[in-house]
């Protein structure tokens, strides 16, 4: 079974940039979460879908974080613009339904 | 604002020693808990969870929770090398397909040869 798919790895941009973010979810799973993770602190849950509907998005900083999940598959996580204090790890988990996570391997971002 | 607290260690251990790694958590309402284990530059992967107070084992690993104090632990026995990680501790509190799933800062494990 193939794993929770996630690109760009790695992504350095400039602040003010924008940056999009994409994740493929194991197949089947209904439940996609997209977390923030940054270096020396745990993953914080930035939005939730279940589906193609979301759940919570309570964490997520509306005004430049968007995110969408299209079809209930595929999900991709944008930010407009940048800061410096966006750099960190971002890391999408999938679940096919209770609470066992399964995460990707992460995009990492600079903010410059 | 539910918060979940790790000692940041590092904590390190011999190399066939019993690993303890605590948790506390705010929300008394919680319902499940988890450990995960990150590897430096990877992502987070579920060793185990427990959702009743008491130990529940699997293999070289118990998972200890006692709601009535807000408390969760990890033992890992005769410790490896190969457990060297950040281990994660995290809550739901809602008890409800993660929800405000909330992860500790997590503890940095050594487990030395």
């Amino acid at each position: 079974e193939a794993g929770v798919a996630q690109s760009p790895r790695y992504k350095i941009i400039e602040k003010r940039q924008s940056v999009a973010f994409w994740c493929n979810p194991i197949s089947g799973h209904a439940t996609l979460y997209w977390y923030q993770q940054i270096l020396g602190q745990g993953p914080k849950l930035l939005i939730q879908f279940q589906n193609n509907g979301v759940v919570d998005d309570s964490q997520l900083p509306k005004d430049r974080f968007s995110a969408e999940r299209l079809k209930g598959v595929d999900s991709t996580l944008k930010i407009q613009p940048a800061k410096l204090e966006d750099s960190a790890v971002y890391l999408c988990a999938s679940s096919p339904g209770g609470e066992t996570q399964y995460f990707g391997p992460g995009t990492r971002l600079l903010v410059l | 604002q539910k918060e979940v607290e790790q000692n940041s260690g590092p904590l390190s251990v011999p190399e066939g020693a019993i690993a303890s790694l605590n948790c506390t958590y705010s929300d008394r309402g919680s319902q499940s808990f988890f450990w995960y284990r990150q590897y430096s530059g990877k992502s987070p992967e579920l060793i185990m969870f427990i959702y009743s107070n008491g130990d529940k084992e699997d293999g070289r690993f118990t998972a200890q929770l006692n709601k009535a104090s807000q408390y969760v632990s990890l033992l890992i026995r005769d410790s490896q090398p190969s457990d060297s990680a950040t281990y994660l501790c995290a809550v739901n509190p809602r008890g409800n397909y993660g929800q405000n799933f909330v992860f500790g800062p997590g503890t940095r494990l050594s487990v030395l040869p």
